[in-house]
């Protein structure tokens, strides 16, 4: 067990719709990142928040927002959902901000389903 | 441009046999190389990272991992493949300019056969 826990573990939603994906980090780590895991894509970075204050933006969509609040939990809001929304969202932690030298630890990821 | 590959996307080998899954990059500057492993429906599980020092890095599992900067080429190794070790990995490199985060390769699907 990583310590990260991602809430819901699988979400069903329809085209157009709005969700919000959950992630608390493991005790006493400041930073959390967002991935998603597509087949056609692979593993993309969408964005990092270091104590509560954005640190880094990688692939993601204006669509898509993210914010990490004071007990240092985040949340992944995507709407206007479409068709190819649908992957597994993987949140991760670390300590620090994000030295070069740093581990990431996962969560197990949210299935999302859009049809 | 920077990047990381991983050239093979299914590796099988027989329990008991060495393995080995390649990956190479293209940085800046020094890299800093990570190896992650996926098991099925479970998140990353950091193995080992590669930031200066000895070429050869020891990581989890028993796995190790050898960096060798004129082939620029990170490919991460075991000596005797466990059925267990079936699952996908990940190479990763930190990108110069990058503000920091993890660049992933493709992953590679292990299968250890029994």
């Amino acid at each position: 067990d990583s310590g990260v826990t991602q809430t819901p573990k699988h979400l069903i939603t329809a085209t157009g719709q709005r969700v919000t994906l959950r992630c608390s980090p493991r005790s006493g780590d400041l930073s959390v990142y967002w991935y998603q895991q597509s087949l056609d894509q692979g593993l993309q970075f969408l964005i990092q928040y270091y104590n509560g204050e954005e640190r880094a933006k990688g692939n993601i969509l204006e669509r898509f927002s993210a914010q990490q609040f004071p007990d240092l939990h985040s949340e992944l809001n995507l709407s206007s959902l479409e068709l190819g929304d649908s992957a597994l969202y993987f949140c991760a932690s670390s300590l620090g901000g994000g030295t070069k030298n740093e581990k990431l630890f996962f969560g197990s990821g949210t299935q999302l389903s859009v049809l | 441009a920077q990047s990381v590959a991983q050239p093979e996307d299914q590796v099988n080998v027989a329990e008991g046999n060495p393995l080995t899954v390649k990956c190479t990059y293209s940085v800046s500057g020094n890299p800093y190389l990570f190896w992650y492993v996926q098991y099925p429906n479970r998140g990353l599980q950091f193995l080992l990272k590669y930031i200066t020092g000895d070429n050869l890095v020891k990581g989890s599992y028993g796995f190790e991992a050898e960096f060798n900067k004129s082939q620029t080429s990170f490919h991460l190794k075991k000596p005797s493949a466990l059925v267990s070790d079936s699952a996908l990995y990940f190479c990763a490199v930190v990108l110069s300019g990058s503000a920091r985060q993890l660049t992933f390769g493709s992953g590679t699907q292990l299968t250890v056969l029994p």
